[in-house]
């Protein structure tokens, strides 16, 4: 059970919105800056957003993140078939002095 | 260019000892925290622990600190990550990582690690 909560998979069709929700608490969330990472099978995982909200370079703008309280979500606007991958959000836990991540969301481009 | 390079997929028996390592390059080594994370089959993404190369100062998930160490070798720009005590299910994916701004930004490509029986 992981300590931050993602849905299991989210789907859209091609130029669609989507959101991936990332739920924690006081102690991650609530207290620390999210990062997100996108990981397709047999890569190494990319960052994405961090910062909550900042893109590094290379990452493209359809992709952006924002956070309130405990929660954070990530969103891909203008969804592309190369989006197709898992998605982990991660953040520092003050409670377990360790870095979290989410269960992961599969994103499905139908 | 930022390149982290891992060393090769390992093949191991429960009960006994690895040690896995991670090469620097294209930034000071010193200057970034290092992360070990790593996904079992069908699993997610799970934090190892990390280490301030500049120090030697490491902090580890709960769960494993009793069977991991993570070393850094400043003369050579390398981490290892020893885990020790090994188990069937920590069969998994290792992944070093280095942290710039707060967040894990560049990863290396991965070493596999099947523990058998």
């Amino acid at each position: 059970q992981s300590v931050l909560t993602q849905p299991p998979s989210v789907s859209g069709t091609p130029g669609q919105r989507v959101a991936i929700s990332c739920s924690g608490s006081s102690s991650n969330i609530g207290s620390d800056t999210v990062s997100w990472y996108q990981h397709l099978p047999g890569t190494a995982p990319r960052l994405l957003i961090y910062n909550n909200t900042e893109r590094p370079s290379g990452v493209p703008d359809r992709f952006s993140g924002s956070k309130s309280g405990t929660s954070a979500s990530l969103a891909i606007s203008g969804l592309q078939s190369e989006d197709e991958a898992d998605y982990f959000c991660s953040v520092w836990d003050d409670s377990l002095n360790g870095r979290v991540f989410g269960g992961g969301t599969k994103v499905t481009v139908l | 260019e930022v390149q982290l390079v891992q060393s090769g997929a390992e093949v191991k028996k429960a009960g006994t000892t690895v040690k896995i390592s991670c090469r620097v390059s294209g930034y000071v080594f010193t200057d970034y925290y290092m992360h070990w994370v790593r996904q079992a089959p069908g699993k997610g993404l799970e934090w190892v622990g990390h280490i301030d190369p500049e120090d030697g100062e490491t902090i580890y998930a709960e769960h494993l600190q009793a069977r991991i160490t993570i070393t850094a070798d400043t003369s050579i720009d390398t981490i290892y990550l020893e885990m020790s005590d090994l188990r069937p299910d920590d069969t998994a994916v290792f992944y070093c990582a280095s942290e710039a701004s707060g967040s894990l930004d560049y990863w290396g490509q991965g070493t596999l690690l099947t523990v058998s029986s």
